[in-house]
Formats: structure tokens, C-alpha cells, sequence
């Protein structure tokens, strides 16, 4: 494995629903991110933190909400979400996040359907 | 527009054949790195080329890359059917932020 866990690892929520998604890396790195992954779509970057400090937040509608509380935990907080949210969410750490170029680790992700 | 875009979409061989991947990308990079993924998993990190690299190995892996036609390869030779799975470029910029942008990636079928 990768050192990245996500739970759950499957989730069906209403569009009225709140959840969240957690991520934990293993790896003692600064950084981490979110990604969504929808069918036939490129990656795309939601959210990055650095030493718990958020540095990127690509343009996310406010119904997704992350939380970093340290640098080895992240969430991803969900409330009315619609059907068009439903994708893979895929976690990542690197060492940094830098000029340096660290390589990422993913977790396995988050399938999300949304009803 | 995306910045890095795979070639091509899709790909079968036989196992034991050799299996090439094409990456372009728009503006001036830093690095370029290669990712896999396995059907509904998560991305495995594959090798990193800076841009001042021109070639670079692990394994049965070779990557090219080439900045004066923003494009880079990825080969995989005596291809396995554990190979199968889709493959992502992915290229920051220049341009201040350290963010990589992803392809829709090559997905790979190699036959038994």
C-alpha cells in the first residue's frame, strides 16, 4: 500500500445529506491534497495544504469544505451536494509542496454517488 | 485548456510486446511525471523527469522528454498483463504555482 488511507471507501449520500471523507497519510509529509476524478474527465485539483496551511483551492464550490487539522489527517466535508459531485475523490501527500517537485502518494479513494 | 494530453486514448497488445505512451503539453514545464492507475484505485507514482533530463529509466520504464516539442513518452517494454491499467502524465509550470496538471490519461490492455 501507498501509506494514504481514505474511509469510507464507498459512500451513496442525498443531495439534503452532509458527510465527510477522511484521508490519513503515514508518511510524515507536509502536504496534501484532494482530487476529483469524474469518467472521461483529467484529474482535477480541489484543495492543497502545506503544514496545514491551505495553498490552493482551485475555484471549489463552498459545498465542499476541507479541514486540515494537522499534517496527517485531512477531510473533506460534503453538504448538498448534487449529482454532477458524484466521482471518485482521491487523497495525496508529498514531502512538500514546492519548487522541488515531490513525487505524490494517493490513497485508493472515495467513490461518491450522489442522489 | 488541460495541460497535458495523452496518445493514445486507449491501447491494446500482446503480452511480451512493447507498449508506448505520448504525453504533449502547452506551456514551459519544470518537470514532468508518470502515474498509474489501476481500474477504481488510487494513482501510483511511476518516475519523475525534470527539464533538464532528456531520458530516464526504472525498470522495464523508459521516459523521453523532449522541451523543444513539449511532448514526452513513456515505453514500456516486455509488457505484462499486470501492466493493464490507464496512465496519467502530469506537468506543473513555470509559471509560479507548484501544481501539476493531469491528463485524461492512456488506459492499457495487455492481453494474456
Amino acid at each position: 500500500e501507498t501509506g494514504v488511507t481514505q474511509t469510507p471507501r464507498h459512500l451513496v449520500m442525498g443531495m439534503t445529506n452532509k458527510k465527510s471523507l477522511k484521508c490519513e497519510q503515514h508518511l510524515g509529509h507536509n502536504a496534501m491534497y484532494w482530487y476529483k476524478q469524474s469518467a472521461k474527465k483529467p484529474l482535477e485539483l480541489m484543495f492543497v495544504y502545506n503544514f496545514k496551511e491551505q495553498t490552493e483551492n482551485n475555484s471549489v464550490p463552498s459545498r465542499f469544505s476541507p479541514e486540515c487539522p494537522n499534517s496527517s489527517h485531512l477531510f473533506l466535508h460534503l453538504h448538498t451536494l448534487q449529482p454532477e459531485d458524484s466521482a471518485l475523490y482521491l487523497c495525496a501527500s508529498s514531502q512538500d509542496y514546492g519548487p522541488l517537485s515531490y513525487e505524490q502518494y494517493f490513497g485508493p479513494g472515495t467513490r461518491l454517488t450522489v442522489t | 485548456s488541460q495541460q497535458g494530453e495523452e496518445d493514445p486514448q486507449a491501447l491494446s497488445i500482446q503480452e511480451g510486446e512493447n507498449a508506448t505512451m505520448n504525453c504533449s503539453y502547452k506551456t514551459s514545464i519544470n518537470n514532468l511525471q508518470w502515474y498509474r492507475q489501476n481500474s477504481g484505485r488510487g494513482l501510483v507514482h511511476l518516475i519523475l523527469i525534470r527539464s533538464n533530463e532528456r531520458e530516464k529509466h526504472s525498470g522495464r520504464l523508459r521516459v523521453t522528454l523532449d522541451t523543444s516539442k513539449k511532448s514526452s513518452s513513456l515505453l514500456i517494454t516486455a509488457s505484462r498483463a499486470a501492466d493493464t491499467a490507464s496512465y496519467f502524465c502530469a506537468t506543473d509550470s513555470t509559471s509560479g504555482t507548484y501544481k501539476y496538471i493531469f491528463g485524461t490519461g492512456t488506459r492499457l490492455k495487455v492481453l494474456a
